[in-house]
């Protein structure tokens, strides 16, 4: 079985400061993993995966994420946040190899304020 | 650029009135994924398509069908609407590979109010 765990429903933070969106898994097989961006009224973009390469991914727009499996977790962070990175973020685990469904977290909502 | 387009972006319909969504990919992808995602809340798979058998999740009402007439295009038909079934709906796409179907690329959504 797979679940996804975001420890934070709501994370605000200032323009230039530094984003952490924490994200907990489980999963009885080797996962792949995935951060999606959404913004309001917006379909979801994907900002980075791991799918058993480098435990340091690089996604889109500054983002990146490790991969610790000895704490399970996958959390995402950016040095310093924009405006534009307002939006929901939702960690997501597939199994790897096989049917990939998607187990979504509940997602976190990240403001920027000026 | 290859891309997932849904049409329309917003719909309105009346409560028991049937609609349809439509969702077509220019990625040559062959699996077709539909979400409905309500507010604040994580998507929930419908069902997907993989090349054209047909494979619904066990919760979703028979309210919901789907058709795949080619690789290009998915439907997501609502035969009657009830206003629980208000919510944004999502394609998405993937190939499948040898390390599983890999990423879903999104389409931007329907939004369908039920009046």
């Amino acid at each position: 079985a797979q679940s996804v765990t975001q420890l934070d429903s709501h994370v605000s933070v200032s323009e230039g400061t530094p984003v952490l969106l924490r994200c907990n898994y489980s999963s009885s097989y080797s996962p792949s993993l995935f951060w999606y961006v959404q913004h309001p009224n917006k379909g979801l973009q994907l900002l980075l995966k791991y799918t058993s390469a480098a435990t340091l991914v690089k996604g889109i727009n500054g983002f990146e994420a490790e991969f610790k499996k000895s704490e399970t977790s996958f959390h995402l962070t950016k040095p310093s946040a924009h405006m534009s990175d307002a939006a929901e973020y939702f960690c997501v685990v597939s199994r790897s190899g096989g049917y990939n469904k998607l187990i979504f977290g509940a997602g976190t909502r990240l403001a920027v304020h000026p | 650029d290859a891309m997932v387009i849904q049409n329309p972006r917003y719909q309105v319909t009346q409560f028991g009135k049937p609609v349809t969504l439509s969702c077509s990919q220019t990625l040559n992808h062959n699996v077709m994924y539909w979400y409905q995602q309500k507010s604040s809340q994580a998507p929930k798979l419908l069902f997907h398509y993989y090349d054209k058998d047909f494979n619904n999740e066990a919760d979703t009402p028979d309210n919901f069908q789907s058709r795949r007439p080619n690789t290009s295009f998915c439907f997501l038909d609502i035969r009657s609407p009830g206003l629980g079934d208000a919510a944004m709906y999502l394609c998405a796409t993937s190939r499948s590979g040898t390390s599983g179907y890999n990423e879903q690329f999104f389409g931007p959504g329907t939004r369908l109010t039920v009046l």
